[in-house]
C-alpha cells in the first residue's frame, strides 16, 4: 500500500541554523500539508500547497517557513533561522483532493530538536 | 470557527471490555469528522470517517462512530479492547467551504489497556 515517507525522523540543530524537513507524498495525491505537534499540544495545521502554490497557512506559518515541491516527488518544508519553540514533531500529508470529505495519508513524522 | 473536544485525556481499561472516547464537534456546516490513531512512534492512520452518509461509521480494527446531530457529538467505540489498542486517539474535523481541506484536530486520549 502506497505511504507517506519523511525524512529524517529525528534533526537535531542549534538555534538559528536552517533545517530542511523532506517528505515524499503518495504518488497520485494532489494537495499536501504540513502539520506540526509540539510536546504535550494538539496536533497543528501550517500550511497546505496544492498546484506548486501555497493554498492556505496558519498564522503559526510565518517569513521563516517556506515550502517547496522542488521535483516531481519531494515536498520540502524548510525553516530558516530555528528557534527553541520550533521543537516538534513535524507531520506531512497528502490528500488526492481538498475535498472537506476527503482524508489525508499522514507520514511518520519527523522530530525536530533545536538546542 | 469549527472545533472538536476530547473530553478525556485519557482512558484506562482492561483487554476485553468495552472502549468509548468521547468528541464534541462545533460546527456551523455539516462538517466532515474523522478519527485517527497515532501508536508510539509512528504515524497517523486514518482509523474511520464521517461525511454525511450513514450516521453510524464503522473503521478498522472494529472500531465504530456514531455522528449525533442533536448532541454534536462523534464519540468512537470499541466493544472488546485488544492490548494493541493502545495508542493515542484523536478525533478530527475538517471545515467546510475552507480554501483547502486543512484538518483541525482534537487535544487526544490516550488509551491505556491493562491486561
Amino acid at each position: 500500500e502506497p505511504e507517506v515517507t519523511q525524512t529524517p525522523s529525528h534533526q537535531v540543530t542549534q538555534m538559528g541554523q536552517e533545517v530542511i524537513l523532506r517528505c515524499v507524498p503518495i504518488s497520485n495525491h494532489l494537495y499536501f500539508y504540513w502539520y506540526r505537534q509540539i510536546l504535550g499540544q494538539k496536533v497543528e495545521f501550517l500550511v497546505s500547497f496544492y498546484n506548486n502554490e501555497i493554498s492556505e497557512k496558519s498564522e503559526i506559518f510565518d517569513d521563516q517557513f517556506s515550502v517547496e515541491r522542488p521535483d516531481g516527488s519531494n515536498f520540502t518544508l524548510k525553516i530558516r533561522s530555528t528557534k527553541l519553540e520550533d521543537s516538534a514533531m513535524y507531520f506531512c500529508a497528502s490528500s488526492p483532493t481538498g475535498l472537506s470529505s476527503y482524508e489525508q495519508y499522514f507520514g511518520p513524522g519527523t522530530r525536530l530538536t533545536v538546542t | 470557527a469549527q472545533s472538536v473536544t476530547q473530553l478525556d485525556s485519557h482512558v484506562s481499561v482492561s483487554e476485553g471490555t468495552p472502549v468509548l472516547l468521547r468528541c464534541n464537534y462545533s460546527s456551523s456546516y455539516s462538517p466532515s469528522l474523522f478519527w485517527y490513531v497515532q501508536h508510539p512512534n509512528k504515524g497517523l492512520q486514518l482509523l474511520l470517517k464521517y461525511t454525511s452518509a450513514a450516521t453510524l461509521v464503522k473503521g478498522i480494527n472494529g472500531f465504530e462512530a456514531e455522528f449525533k446531530k442533536s448532541e454534536t457529538s462523534f464519540h468512537l467505540t470499541k466493544p472488546s479492547a485488544h492490548m494493541s489498542d493502545a495508542a493515542e486517539y484523536f478525533c478530527v474535523v475538517s471545515p467546510y467551504g475552507g480554501a483547502t481541506n486543512k484538518l483541525i484536530f482534537g487535544t487526544g486520549t490516550l488509551l491505556a489497556v491493562q491486561p
